[in-house]
């Protein structure tokens, strides 16, 4: 069974661009997370999604934001990026709104 | 608001020792608990969980860790280490009032030396 796949791997922006980054979930998985990982640091949460409804937010500008799509796939955008945006952005997913989750390998994205 | 701490950043052992790793949580009700594991440039593995019933937990790779509600401690232990279980750890406490949002320590690195 495929795990939870994040696009892309790794990518490169600009100061002030925005960039969408997508997940999607274990098949039959409702429940879709975002995590922010800086390096040397564990992950903070971002979003946290379930059955397309915004179930919670960390502490995150409004530059962040998140949706969950009819077939439990997820986007992250971020506008304005900035230096401090540089991070490991893991996405995760869970069977119901609670349990363990399945986090995919992330999306490295570096602002420059 | 809840919070986790792993007091040892760095912790270096041999091969075929054994292996504990320390954490401590804060949390206002009963917490449910993970430990993950990152390998570099890699996501992170569920190692094991605690959400209620037996406090001793067996996990995935050998591990196991203990719920000791009167120390806020959830401690993960392998009896023999091998050279595939140097990466980084992660405890996490997940809020069951917030639809069980994780929070992570800052993690513990683990290096095994022959």
């Amino acid at each position: 069974d495929a795990g939870v796949t994040q696009s892309p791997t790794h990518l490169i922006k600009t100061r002030g661009q925005h960039v969408t980054l997508r997940c999607s979930p274990i098949s039959g998985h409702k429940s879709v997370s975002w995590y922010q990982q800086v390096l040397g640091q564990g992950p903070q949460f971002i979003f946290q999604y379930y059955e397309k409804e915004e179930r919670g937010r960390g502490n995150f500008p409004d530059r962040f934001s998140a949706r969950q799509f009819p077939n439990y796939s997820s986007e992250l955008n971020v506008n304005a990026l900035l230096l401090g945006d540089s991070a490991l952005y893991l996405c995760a997913s869970s069977l119901d709104r609670g349990g363990g989750y399945t986090f995919g390998s992330g999306t490295r994205l570096t602002v420059v | 608001a809840q919070s986790v701490t792993q007091p040892d950043i760095h912790i270096t052992v041999s091969e075929g020792a054994s292996l504990e790793l320390r954490c401590n949580y804060s949390y206002g009700a009963t917490p449910y608990l993970f430990w993950y594991v990152q390998s570099p440039g890699q996501g992170l593995q569920l190692l094991l969980k605690y959400f209620s019933g037996d406090t001793l937990v067996q996990g995935i790779k050998g591990f196991e860790a203990e719920f000791k509600r009167s120390q806020s401690s959830f401690n993960l232990r392998k009896p023999s280490v091998h050279w595939s279980d140097a990466a980084e750890y992660f405890c996490a406490v997940g809020e069951r009032t917030n639809d069980y949002k994780l929070s992570f320590g800052a993690g513990t690195t683990v290096t095994v030396r022959a």
